[in-house]
């Protein structure tokens, strides 16, 4: 089956900063989504991005379909931004990447 | 907004036995999952069901396992003769259309003691 790599598996920053979050898949995708955890557990959509660019709010989503990987952008970033930060694709079913795990200091 | 929910968010269940986690998907959706999550762990897929019957299932989902769509609106996810090492997160999802976003229930925590 399909391979989700997602990196890094662990971030820390100040809030304020700035961030990339990246997802290589190893084969060619029809749905591609960005998921958060949050620290109650609960997991939101963010992004169903299979190509392209999406922006919401302080969030934007890159899909490079034909280079098999995704890039996540978090700008301005607050305490609530973190948890865990899940890429899934379909393959068959949605498999997800393992995370990673953001934690944003005031 | 449409939300999927799950009861209930936590239950506590001695090995062997059986327990019964319910969800309500979103209404217009046609497609239907259930994850697991074992604290800790990445979420893991278990099966997949559209159209009254299972589309995928992972390794995971064994003949312990049992999904049934009794009516309308719910969707259930039987465990028989629960382990130890099925304690875990257990999460509802639905989808509109086969593309589309994924959106999840706020999960059942399942507890075998």
């Amino acid at each position: 089956g399909i391979q989700v790599e997602q990196s890094p598996p662990d971030l820390i920053l100040q809030e304020g900063a700035n961030s990339t979050l990246r997802c290589n898949f190893s084969d060619s995708v029809n749905n591609l989504q960005w998921f958060h955890q949050n620290p109650w557990g609960q997991l939101i959509n963010l992004f169903y991005i299979p190509s392209g660019t999406k922006q919401n709010g302080r969030l934007s989503a890159t899909t490079v379909a034909t280079e098999r990987y995704s890039l996540l952008y978090i700008s301005s970033s607050q305490t609530t931004d973190s948890g865990v930060y899940f890429c899934a694709v379909e393959d068959n079913d949605m498999r997800f990447g393992a995370g990673t795990r953001l934690t944003v200091k005031p | 907004e449409p939300e999927v929910t799950q009861t209930p968010s936590h239950q506590v269940t001695q090995m062997g036995q059986e327990v019964i986690l319910r969800c309500v998907p979103i209404s217009n959706h046609l497609y239907f999952y259930w994850y697991r999550q074992i604290l800790g762990q990445k979420v893991e897929f278990l099966v997949s069901f559209y159209n009254n019957e299972i589309s995928e299932k992972s390794e995971i989902f064994d003949d312990q396992f049992s999904v049934e769509r009794p009516d309308g609106s719910n969707f259930t996810l039987k465990i028989r003769s629960t382990k130890l090492e099925d304690s875990a997160m257990y999460f509802c999802a639905s989808m509109r259309l086969v593309n589309s976003p994924l959106h999840f229930g706020n999960g059942t925590r399942l507890t075998v003691t």
